[in-house]
């Protein structure tokens, strides 16, 4: 299947710092959402992005679907400890979710 | 939303035996898909359960190694068959209320072949 590149694989920060991390694709999609899987848990939906170019809020978190299509960033501001996590980005693609490799944060107090 | 059950959490079984987790969402849904997850890794779909009929099977996944069942619109059964050890990994469930891809998932169960 079409593979989901994130990147960075994982990332070890300060808390109160803020956080970018992003999701490539070979192939053109018209749905990307970002999913934070928590230790022992499964994946929860944190922003679902329908059109190109659109950027969407949730608190502290944002998104963006790229305007090539290919790709998304997920932005954190003001890092806390349960933040830690995680992050899928993930693209709908005929009623299924094909997920991104993820990245995995950790926040030191 | 939804709140979605699994059971059991976790088990250890021997190889060569089965194991069917149950998957519970608290309200009716329009559709109900099964993940798998080896540790450390991402998510892979095995199948989209579907009420009264057959489940749709995803690439590299076979109705006889991983029967599913879906009699209603809150519950559905993934049977791990003829367990080897390569089958460890965590199972997931998930469930839509509304758009397709934005899933409620549940806790997952984590299974150990021995």
């Amino acid at each position: 299947g079409q593979q989901l590149n994130q990147s960075p694989q994982s990332m070890f920060i300060q808390e109160g710092e803020d956080v970018s991390m992003n999701c490539t694709s070979s192939s053109i999609f018209n749905t990307w959402l970002w999913y934070k899987q928590d230790p022992g848990e499964g994946p929860v939906l944190l922003i679902a992005l329908y059109k190109a170019g659109e950027l969407t809020s949730n608190g502290r978190l944002t998104a963006q679907f790229g305007i090539t299509r290919k790709d998304s960033f997920l932005n954190i501001s003001a890092s806390i400890p349960s933040d830690v996590g995680i992050y899928f980005c993930t693209r709908g693609d005929t009623d299924k979710l094909i997920f991104g490799t993820g990245t995995r944060l950790q926040v030191f107090p | 939303s939804a709140v979605i059950s699994q059971k059991p959490s976790r088990d250890i079984c021997q190889r060569g035996t089965s194991l069917t987790i149950q998957c519970q969402v608290d309200s009716q849904v329009t559709m109900m898909f099964w993940y798998r997850q080896q540790p450390g890794q991402s998510l892979t779909l095995i199948a989209t359960a579907n009420q009264g009929s057959e489940a749709t099977y995803e690439s590299g996944f076979v109705i006889d190694k991983f029967p599913i069942s879906r009699p209603n619109l809150t519950f559905s059964t993934l049977t791990v068959s003829n367990m080897s050890p390569e089958d460890s990994s965590i199972y997931l469930c998930s469930a839509v209320l509304g758009q397709v891809y934005e899933q409620y998932f549940g806790p997952g169960t984590r299974l150990t072949v021995t």
